[in-house]
C-alpha cells in the first residue's frame, strides 16, 4: 500500500519564477495538508484541502495557493519565488478530522537562487 | 501557534526507557494529543495519539494526566535509530508543530 508520494524530490528555481509541487495521498485518505519546513525549524502549516476546498490556512501570503483534485491528489503553487521560500515542502494526508493519524511524504526540497 | 511546551533536547542511553514530557495547559476537551518524530531529512512519522486515556502501541506508550494539561511519551527500550526530533502536538484540524525535543540515544 503506497504511502504519500510527492514530486519532484528536489527542485531549483530562480527568484521570481513560479513552482508547482505535487502530492498523492495515501490510499483511502481524503484530506491533504501542506507544510513548509525551513532548515532547523519545525514544519509550518500552509493550508489544508478537503473535498476540493481549502478548509484551513496558516499564516502564508497569497503567493501560496493550492488545489485538490477529485482523486484527492493535490498541488501546491508558489508564485514570485523569494530566496526565503527555500525549504522542504511536506505533504500530509489523513482521513477527515480529529483522531486520524497523518501520513507524511518525504517532501520536496526547493532551492531558490 | 504551537500550543505545547517541550524541552529543547535530551539524551538517553541505548536500551533504557526514554520519557519525553510535554505541557499543553490550554488544551480543550475535544483536542487530541499527537506525537510525531522526524529523523533527519525525512518527513515526520506518526507515533501515537490519545484523548484522555493512556495509549500503547508497538512503538511507544502515551501517558496523559487526568487534567489533560500534560503528557509523557515513553519509548520503552531506546535504540540508536530512535535518535530524532520528537514533536508533541495538540490537534485542531491541523498539526501545529513547535520546535520539538531533539532526542539523542547514545550507545
Amino acid at each position: 500500500d503506497a504511502g504519500v508520494t510527492q514530486s519532484p524530490t528536489h527542485l531549483i528555481k530562480t527568484r521570481g519564477q513560479q513552482v508547482t509541487l505535487r502530492c498523492s495521498p495515501k490510499s483511502g485518505h481524503d484530506t491533504v495538508s501542506w507544510y513548509q519546513q525551513a532548515l532547523g525549524q519545525g514544519p509550518q502549516f500552509i493550508f489544508q484541502y478537503y473535498e476540493e476546498e481549502e478548509r484551513q490556512r496558516g499564516n502564508f501570503p497569497d503567493r501560496f495557493s493550492g488545489h485538490q483534485f477529485p482523486n484527492y491528489s493535490s498541488e501546491l503553487n508558489v508564485n514570485a519565488l523569494l530566496l526565503g521560500d527555500s525549504a522542504l515542502y511536506l505533504c500530509a494526508s489523513s482521513l477527515g478530522g480529529q483522531g486520524d493519524g497523518y501520513t507524511f511524504g518525504s517532501g520536496t526540497r526547493l532551492t531558490v537562487v | 501557534d504551537a500550543k505545547t511546551t517541550q524541552p529543547t533536547s535530551m539524551d538517553c542511553a541505548e536500551g533504557r526507557a526514554a520519557n519525553l514530557p510535554c505541557n499543553h495547559s490550554t488544551i480543550s476537551g475535544n483536542e487530541y494529543v499527537y506525537w510525531y518524530r522526524q529523523i533527519h531529512s525525512q518527513g515526520p512519522q506518526y507515533i501515537i495519539h490519545g484523548l484522555k486515556n493512556n495509549e500503547t502501541n508497538e512503538m511507544a506508550s502515551l501517558i496523559i494526566t487526568e487534567d489533560r494539561k500534560s503528557s509523557t511519551l515513553i519509548l520503552p527500550h531506546a535504540t540508536l535509530r530512535d535518535t530524532a526530533v520528537y514533536y508533541c502536538i495538540v490537534n485542531d484540524y491541523k498539526l501545529s508543530f513547535g520546535a520539538g525535543t531533539t532526542v539523542t540515544v547514545r550507545a
